[in-house]
Formats: C-alpha cells, sequence, structure tokens
C-alpha cells in the first residue's frame, strides 16, 4: 500500500540517451512534484502538476518533459541525457499546493 | 539566489545534547515545513506551521515559526542516534502559492 511509488529506484545509462522516469501516487492527491537533489543533498523543485496542468516549470532544460496521464501519475522523460543530469530525482504528492507533501523513495540517476 | 538560509550545514554531537537548527529568510511565508531525510529515502514530513509565533512540539523536538514568519527553528532535546539525518526545511512564499522553496538541509550526526 506504496503511498508514492516511483520506477526505477536506479537507472545507469549513457550520455546522449533518452530514459523515463514514472510516478505514482494512491493517495487521492490533486497535486505531483517532481524534485532533483544534486550530490549535496540539495532539493530544487522542477516541475509541478495540478489535475494533470502544469503549474510549476522551474529553470530546467527543456530536454525534461513531464507528463501526467491522469492525476495518479506524473511521469519524466529525460533527452540528450549529460552528465550533470546524474542525480536523485524525487516524485512527490499534496493534497494542493501548499499542503504537507509526500515524496516518494527517489530514483538514482547515473549518466556514464 | 537561496531564499532559504540553513544552519548549521553539519552538526556532529553527542547523545543526549540539546541541539538548535535554524531556516532563516528574508522572505515571509504563508506556511513552512520541516523534513527529517534519511539516506536513500525520500524527505519525510515532520510538521507544519502557519501561524507566526507558533510552536509546535513533536516528542522531543521543538518546532517554532518565527512572528514575522520570515525564520523558524528546530530543537531537538536530549538527542539520540535515531535523530540523525538530513532535516529539511521548506517554504510557500506569501502571495507565491506557486513557489516551494527548500533549504539546503542541515545534516545531523548523533554520536552514541
Amino acid at each position: 500500500d506504496t503511498a508514492v511509488s516511483q520506477t526505477p529506484k536506479y537507472l545507469v545509462t549513457q550520455m546522449g540517451n533518452d530514459k523515463s522516469i514514472k510516478c505514482e501516487q494512491n493517495l487521492g492527491h490533486d497535486t505531483m512534484y517532481w524534485y532533483k537533489q544534486d550530490s549535496k543533498k540539495f532539493l530544487k523543485i522542477m516541475f509541478s502538476y495540478n489535475n494533470k496542468e502544469l503549474i510549476i516549470n522551474e529553470t530546467v532544460p527543456n530536454r525534461f518533459s513531464p507528463k501526467s496521464p491522469d492525476k495518479a501519475h506524473l511521469n519524466l522523460h529525460i533527452n540528450s541525457l549529460e552528465l550533470g543530469d546524474s542525480a536523485v530525482y524525487f516524485c512527490a504528492s499534496s493534497q494542493a499546493l501548499g499542503f504537507e507533501q509526500f515524496f516518494g523513495p527517489g530514483t538514482r540517476l547515473t549518466v556514464l | 539566489t537561496q531564499l532559504l538560509e540553513q544552519s548549521p550545514q553539519f552538526l556532529s554531537i553527542q547523545e543526549g545534547e540539546n541541539l538548535t537548527v535554524y531556516c532563516n529568510s528574508s522572505s515571509v511565508f504563508s506556511s513552512l515545513q520541516w523534513y527529517r531525510q534519511e539516506p536513500g529515502e525520500g524527505p519525510v514530513l515532520l510538521v507544519t506551521v502557519v501561524t507566526g509565533g507558533e510552536v509546535k512540539k513533536l516528542k522531543r523536538l521543538t518546532f517554532q515559526f518565527g512572528d514575522a514568519r520570515k525564520d523558524s527553528s528546530l530543537h531537538i532535546t536530549a538527542a539520540q542516534p535515531g535523530d540523525t539525518g538530513l532535516y529539511l526545511c521548506a517554504g510557500e512564499l506569501l502571495n507565491r502559492d506557486d513557489k516551494i522553496i527548500f533549504g539546503k538541509g542541515t545534516r545531523l550526526h548523533i554520536l552514541p
């Protein structure tokens, strides 16, 4: 009965490849997020969706494209992966913006 | 520009000691949250504070929101090794409900 799940947990890939990370929440929340946590553990918001609509789009390269097929899912597709994309990516959800967020376990992406 | 400054960045103390970590900003927040993150896991919400001057207690943890809602502190009494982790504060900027800011975190290590 995991609340927020992400797949895969680990992803190792070569530079230039395209990859996707999936996120699902079973909490009935309206809002979902993607965060990037760098090697110094700094957590930075990338995107936020509310009821499948994009509401936060921070300064992120356009190689990153989120997709929300329904409000329980928010996937992150990354094109032309670069070394600097290596990080842990966290998905989170909340009842609405400003409400407490529940985080997934993270996806550790390593670009070689 | 880092809007939420956390201090100290690292803290290593003996079991049984008391400690305080701080989250400061020049901006006003409509709410502020504290999270704890353990290695390999996503952040877990500890508390949300919304009213200036508000104090919330969670067992040995005491959270305070500044009167002006620009800062917050987390005080731990009689620290235990189980308190070890990364403590993150996150704030929702006043009148910008699409802007969620995370601090860089305080890495706490409690020595047995």
